[in-house]
């Protein structure tokens, strides 16, 4: 069965702190990892990731995978209470069911002023 | 651009009540998806519909639980006869294709949720 594991579950900053928060994961068939943003509401797209190495930026976020140890970090920097959301890492994988996403639990991060 | 739609984003039934949960999806979106999210738990898939077919629902429950997306009007995902256990997070979603995530065109885009409370 596949499995995505986010750490930590949840994590309190202060304002103008570093986040990284971890999305590790065990496929068959990897196709792309995909982090969202959750505020109550709908999750938000943030980044979809589909080679090693190759960084993904937008701001203060940013993202990469490893798709040699299975994982992906979301770094964002200069946190603002705005930031405070759930954190969902999904994957997707080929084949068959290439709609399906993956979920982890999520990161809960709460940024304080 | 209106995004995914969903109704009611609150509700709540009693035990063996049925609920009745829609989904619009975004304009030009032909390919809906319903996940599941329990308290403290990530979302689970349910189901996969086109227009008047399902496509994949291995993620439903086998009892009490259907879906459809007929060729007029939102998509719907009923539950009969709920039972507590059934109160949780309902997440709709769409894409304009089949393939989710294939490329940033192509991304799945959820709409806000129903969330089910059963008492």
């Amino acid at each position: 069965e596949d499995k995505v594991v986010q750490s930590p579950l949840s994590l309190v900053v202060h304002e103008g702190d570093t986040v990284t928060l971890n999305c590790s994961y065990e496929v068959t068939n990897f196709r792309s990892l995909l982090w969202y943003k959750q505020e109550k509401k709908a999750p938000t797209f943030l980044f979809m990731l589909t080679s090693s190495g190759i960084e993904k930026k937008s701001g203060r976020l940013s993202s990469i995978l490893d798709k040699k140890e299975l994982f992906s970090i979301l770094n964002i920097t200069a946190t603002q209470t705005g930031d405070s959301a759930v954190y969902l890492c999904a994957v997707r994988t080929s084949g068959g069911s290439n709609y399906k996403l993956t979920f982890g639990k999520g990161t809960l991060l709460t940024v304080n002023p | 651009n209106a995004g995914v739609m969903q109704n009611p984003r609150h509700l709540v039934r009693r035990r063996g009540q049925e609920a009745r949960l829609r989904c619009s999806p975004m304009k030009g979106h032909s390919h809906v998806y319903w996940y599941r999210q329990l308290p403290e738990e990530g979302l689970k898939f349910m189901v996969y519909l086109q227009k008047e077919n399902i496509i994949d629902e291995s993620g439903m429950p086998k009892e009490r639980f259907s879906a459809e997306f007929p060729k007029e009007g939102p998509s719907i995902l009923r539950i009969q006869q709920v039972v507590r256990g059934d109160s949780a997070a309902y997440f709709c979603a769409s894409s304009p294709s089949g393939a989710a995530g294939t490329a940033t065109g192509n991304t799945i885009y959820f709409g806000e949720g129903s969330w089910l409370t059963v008492v």
